[in-house]
């Protein structure tokens, strides 16, 4: 079993659409966790951190549920240029060691 | 500010051949850097973790012989892909972090290594 897993999708939803995605993780010692959007042949970029309180920014919000193991991104009001792969990312503070999901890859129709 | 670069964004070269990839902070001294692979539909696998001055952690099943890293300041590390095959064609991505960024990794814009 994957450390963090993701459903790959693709998730194919119209403009405008509410979407949400989630993030499954294996070892309780996790300790933060991030959002991370990468477009195709590019780097990933920060989307956001992840809270055990939430944390929204705009149209995205993200949540992480301890006790469950998993964290959450919503997307509202989805956008063509939100169209991206979303990588889960967990890191355990001792190591600082990223550990990726495999991505979850979003397609925003017109 | 937490700009990291890397040269080439590109390469083709011969099956046999040696390939260097710089990785550099540009705006900021690197306590650490990570050097990651990414095959096409998958996800970033990290290679190993390269502290400045000291020798790279190689994750299971890198070849240390083959990804040779060099961290010889605190802005600059190098992975060196020795006697490339096919095999070794893949986004080379690496990333920073910094004393100030509470865990957070600053990436590269990525090279992507193809061998013939």
């Amino acid at each position: 079993r994957k450390e963090v897993e993701q459903d790959p999708g693709p998730f194919n939803v119209p403009e405008g659409a509410t979407v949400a995605f989630n993030c499954t993780y294996s070892n309780s010692a996790s300790q933060s966790f991030f959002w991370y959007r990468q477009d195709c042949r590019k780097e990933p970029k920060l989307l956001m951190s992840v809270y055990s309180s939430g944390n929204e920014d705009g149209r995205f919000t993200a949540q992480l549920n301890r006790a469950s193991q998993y964290i959450s991104l919503l997307i509202r009001d989805s956008k063509l240029s939100d169209s991206a792969t979303y990588l889960c990312v967990v890191t355990r503070l001792a190591a600082y060691k990223y550990i990726f999901g495999t991505g979850t890859r979003l397609k925003v129709l017109a | 500010g937490a700009v990291v670069s890397q040269h080439p964004s590109r390469v083709i070269c011969k099956s046999g051949t040696s390939v260097k990839i710089e990785c550099r902070s540009l705006d900021f001294q690197a306590t650490t850097m990570f050097w990651y692979r990414q095959f096409p539909k998958q996800s970033l696998m990290l290679m190993a973790t390269s502290n400045e001055g000291s020798k790279a952690t190689y994750e299971q099943g890198v070849e240390k012989d083959k990804f040779l890293i060099n961290h010889a300041s605190l802005t600059l590390s190098t992975l060196t892909v020795t006697s490339a095959h096919p095999e070794d064609s893949s986004f080379y991505i690496c990333s920073a972090l910094t004393l100030f960024s509470y865990n957070e990794q600053f990436f590269g814009p990525g090279t992507r290594l193809t061998v013939l």
